[in-house]
């Protein structure tokens, strides 16, 4: 089964406005990371964030940990039409082999309307 | 330092063919991970290896698939005759380390169409 959900499956904004997007997963990880796809392509990583960490900035993202919840979220403020893509979280948790295994949700696709 | 390089990026194949999609990981990553894409749906992880030896194979098909990252030259994954429900995006990542703390680095993709 997926490690990740997020929520939600997909997210109409206007321009200017902010997007909020959520991940859950189920087992303990080491870091949590986001990409975003568009349409047709490969997946562009945006942010890593560890298991110490609450909170990280990049830009116009912000991410937050929980790991008393099992949960993220990805904050893009100040959405713009290029923003427009699918999102997903990537979970690496360390296996039992002791190797980083990285799973992914389902994504979220969010559009932003100009 | 290129990123992620896969080839084929579009690959059509007739049912019962084989299809072998590249990977060269990044330089100096000797992590390489396997995911496949259906239309509108996240990515399921596949295999995971490291040079000359497969960690975890346990999101790949039994039968027909295969996946191989020699010593030399690029990772491999293999699709013996193949059927329409192959057709799929699938992504190579690679990463510089196997435990915690790295990020994976995706290349663009290979979009298998199976007719």
């Amino acid at each position: 089964s997926q490690q990740g959900e997020e929520d939600p499956q997909a997210l109409s904004i206007q321009e200017g406005e902010n997007a909020t997007m959520n991940c859950s997963y189920k087992t303990s990880i080491n870091n949590l990371q986001w990409y975003r796809q568009n349409s047709g392509r490969g997946l562009v990583h945006l942010i890593l964030i560890r298991s110490n960490e609450r909170e990280k900035h990049s830009g116009r993202l912000r991410v937050t940990l929980d790991t008393s919840k099992k949960s993220s979220s990805l904050l893009i403020t100040a959405s713009r039409a290029a923003d427009t893509a699918s999102y997903f979280c990537a979970t690496a948790g360390k296996h039992s082999g002791g190797y980083q295994k990285v799973t992914f949700g389902t994504g979220t696709k969010l559009q932003v309307i100009p | 330092n290129a990123g992620v390089m896969q080839n084929p990026r579009h690959l059509v194949r007739r049912r019962g063919q084989e299809a072998r999609l590249r990977c060269s990981p990044m330089k100096g990553h000797s992590h390489v991970y396997w995911y496949r894409q259906l239309p509108e749906e996240g990515l399921k992880f596949m295999v995971y290896l490291q040079k000359e030896n497969i960690i975890d194979e346990s999101g790949m098909p039994k039968e027909r698939f295969s996946a191989e990252f020699p010593k030399e030259g690029p990772s491999i994954l293999r699709i013996q005759q193949v059927v329409r429900g192959d057709s799929a995006a699938y992504f190579c990542a690679s990463s510089l380390q196997g435990v915690t703390g790295t990020e994976a680095f995706f290349g663009q993709g290979t979009r298998l169409t199976v007719v």
